[in-house]
């Protein structure tokens, strides 16, 4: 079943303005991951953050997660129209155990 | 990173008939995992498979529908057996690559079409 919620759902921008994602879950974890997919393919791995962590980066890619909130964020910056795809977060309360959020559709607009 | 071959990539399939979906990855892998992802939908656990063992389906899922298969370490097959419409899906299968700060290696998904 799903951990979370993501918003927006629905996410629609122009090439070169950030994008900023949001993830809730319900229950404790020991990490939350965000992943990408395109077109209903497989889902690729972008980032990892700890429970004991508060924001990391990669590249284009800036986490954030706020575990009194029960939240994380996904922010990319400087977006291309090949950032184009469905975003998930996943949460793993006990290391194999993933749950996945709603997703959220990100357009990016050349 | 593991790499995972999962095959068919796509099929159409007659109600009432059943479809096996085969998982090839190029390490061993203790665990692997079978997903479900309705049409706009997220990512539904079906069942965790391990090797020599009978898989542990979630809530909603039962062998009878969806038996999975687990000989060694590398290979899975998920079978979808006796179809209806509803279950038109992508079908993934998973695996844990290693350490967790490199996340899960998923297949390509199998999108599936029950007529």
């Amino acid at each position: 079943s799903q951990q979370g919620e993501e918003d927006p759902q629905a996410l629609s921008i122009q090439e070169g303005e950030n994008a900023t994602m949001n993830c809730s879950y319900k229950t404790s974890i020991n990490n939350l991951q965000w992943y990408r997919q395109n077109s209903g393919r497989g889902l690729v791995h972008l980032i990892l953050i700890r429970s004991n962590e508060r924001e990391k980066h990669s590249g284009r890619l800036r986490v954030t997660l706020d575990t009194s909130k029960k939240s994380s964020s996904l922010l990319i910056t400087a977006s291309r129209a090949a950032d184009t795809a469905s975003y998930f977060c996943a949460t793993d309360a006990n290391n194999n155990d993933m749950r996945f959020g709603a997703g959220t559709r990100l357009t990016v607009k050349p | 990173s593991a790499v995972i071959s999962q095959k068919p990539s796509r099929d159409i399939c007659q109600r009432g008939t059943s479809l096996t979906i085969q998982c090839q990855v190029d390490s061993q892998v203790t665990m692997m995992f079978w997903y479900r992802q309705q049409p706009g939908q997220s990512l539904t656990l079906i069942a965790t498979a391990n090797q020599g063992s009978e898989a542990t389906y979630e809530s909603g899922f039962v062998i009878d529908k969806f038996p999975i298969s687990r000989p060694n370490l590398t290979f899975s097959t998920l079978t979808v057996s006796n179809m209806s419409p509803e279950d038109s899906s992508i079908y993934l299968c998973s695996v844990r690559q290693g350490e967790p700060r490199y996340g899960y290696t998923f297949g390509s998904g199998t999108r599936l079409t029950v007529v």
